[in-house]
């Protein structure tokens, strides 16, 4: 149980374009899902934390304009990139709570790699 | 705010050897959580141990234990006899009970390298 899916795995796009990247949570639903990003061989950094149905809350210095979060669902949240360049690119990792589940405990997608030419 | 320390950037060890892998932190909270992540090369985050701070008992998980020093701040990951599968990035983590949506404060990791 407690699986997290993301979609896409990969995802190479050309500067200026934007790009989606779901997060689902299949066999549980998730009040709270957390945006993570992570640089080679760097650790993860918050960026956002969406709870279903209402405004994401981004971190200090993340652009909430240049990443739009979206959990519309109980089961589902977006990020989308707008506007991508190179130095958006990087792996994205989400991570949800379960609606019925201990607080303290997150489940992780496996991640996205976002290349941008 | 919350700081999480990892002051080993790589270690190595041998199969079947045992490592400890360090962590300190930072914070004025009474109540929190303490955790142990691997990352290995799939990149797939896997919850290795859980550690809640009211509690004196230290946390073991097969052969994954803990040494938590509240006082000291101090959290640090034993393992015993290594594994090859346990070649991965490891990250220590931070969680304020209660704290707004639970969020977790993560280290810069130890690359651990087992070898056969």
């Amino acid at each position: 149980g407690a699986v997290v899916s993301q979609h896409p795995s990969r995802v190479i796009c050309k500067s200026g374009t934007s790009v989606k990247i779901e997060c689902r949570s299949l066999d549980f639903q998730a009040t709270t899902m957390f945006w993570y990003r992570q640089f080679p061989k760097q650790s993860l950094m918050l960026m956002a934390t969406s709870n279903e149905g209402s405004k994401a809350t981004y971190e200090q210095g993340v652009e909430k304009d240049k990443f739009l979060i979206n959990h519309a669902s109980l089961t589902l949240s977006t990020l989308t990139v707008t506007s991508a360049h190179p130095e958006d690119s990087s792996f994205y990792i989400c991570s949800a709570r379960d609606r019925q589940g201990s607080y303290n405990e997150q489940f992780f997608g496996p991640g996205t790699r976002l290349t941008v030419l | 705010a919350q700081t999480v320390t990892q002051s080993q950037p790589e270690m190595s060890v041998q199969e079947a050897e045992t490592v400890t892998l360090s962590c300190t932190y930072d914070t004025s909270e009474s109540d929190y959580y303490l955790f142990w992540y691997k990352q290995p090369p799939s990149r797939q985050m896997i919850l290795v141990i859980r550690q809640e701070a009211y509690k004196q008992q230290n946390a073991t998980e097969n052969r994954f234990s803990v040494n938590f020093q509240k006082a000291a701040k101090s959290f640090s990951l034993k393992i015993s006899d290594s594994q090859l599968g346990d070649t991965a990035m490891y990250f220590c983590a931070f969680m304020v009970s209660g704290g707004s949506n639970y969020k977790l404060t993560f280290g810069k990791g130890t690359l651990l390298t087992v070898n056969p």
